[in-house]
């Protein structure tokens, strides 16, 4: 079993819909998560943080974590174009210090 | 505020070659961790610096090795180049391990190819 497992998509979602994107993990010592944006050719980039369970919000991004079901998920609403990407979920466990990639979910936003 | 320098963004190496690729954290950030991506592995861990200590490996060959400096700033060497080593290399910084708010800050990433 893999430690971090994303559905690899492609997930298609009609512009101003909501996208959701899933996430799970193995190891129940997992402390911190992050949502990560990569576009095609570039970097990742963090979106979102989270480590309490229950919802987190940032402008149009919420973050839904639940540790009891080890299960971590981003929520996009009113999808625009430019969220078309590969979303990465990462997962901390500090005893090891290093983060754990899935291998992402491809979005893609259809106008 | 800079962001992760890494340098150079492309390199071309052939079998048997070795190459230094290079990170500069962002201002103030200790910790350096490098990440290889490929399209069938995904973001593969290498190692994490702090305080110019390796407190963690990946599952790598010993032909992949690391060092950071006391400004922080980080290399990671290939030896032995294989086909196989074809990947982007990525740094990320953080400003200390265990800061379970931050996560990492990426660079743009070395591109590295073996022919």
């Amino acid at each position: 079993q893999k430690e971090v497992e994303q559905n690899s998509g492609p997930l298609s979602v009609p512009e101003g819909a909501i996208a959701s994107l899933n996430c799970t993990y193995s190891d129940r010592g997992s402390q911190s998560f992050f949502w990560y944006r990569q576009y095609s050719g570039k970097s990742p980039e963090l979106i979102m943080s989270i480590y309490s369970n229950g919802d987190k919000e940032d402008g149009r991004f919420t973050a839904q974590l639940n540790k009891a079901s080890q299960y971590v998920s981003l929520l996009i609403r009113d999808s625009q174009p430019s969220d078309s990407a590969t979303y990465l979920c990462a997962v901390n466990d500090f005893g090891n210090e290093k983060l754990t990639f899935g291998t992402g979910t491809r979005l893609t936003i259809i106008p | 505020k800079a962001g992760v320098t890494q340098t150079p963004r492309y390199l071309i190496k052939t079998r048997g070659q070795q190459v230094t690729l290079s990170c500069s954290p962002i201002s103030g950030h200790r910790s350096v961790s490098w990440y290889q991506q490929t399209p069938g592995q995904g973001l593969q861990f290498l190692f994490e610096y702090f305080s110019e200590t390796q407190r963690n490996k990946g599952n790598f060959p010993g032909r992949f090795s690391g060092r950071q400096f006391s400004n922080s700033r980080s290399e990671m060497n290939v030896s032995t180049l294989e086909l196989g080593d074809s990947a982007l290399y990525l740094c990320a910084s953080s400003p200390q391990p265990q800061d379970r708010t931050y996560g990492y800050t990426f660079g743009s990433g070395t591109r590295l190819t073996v022919v």
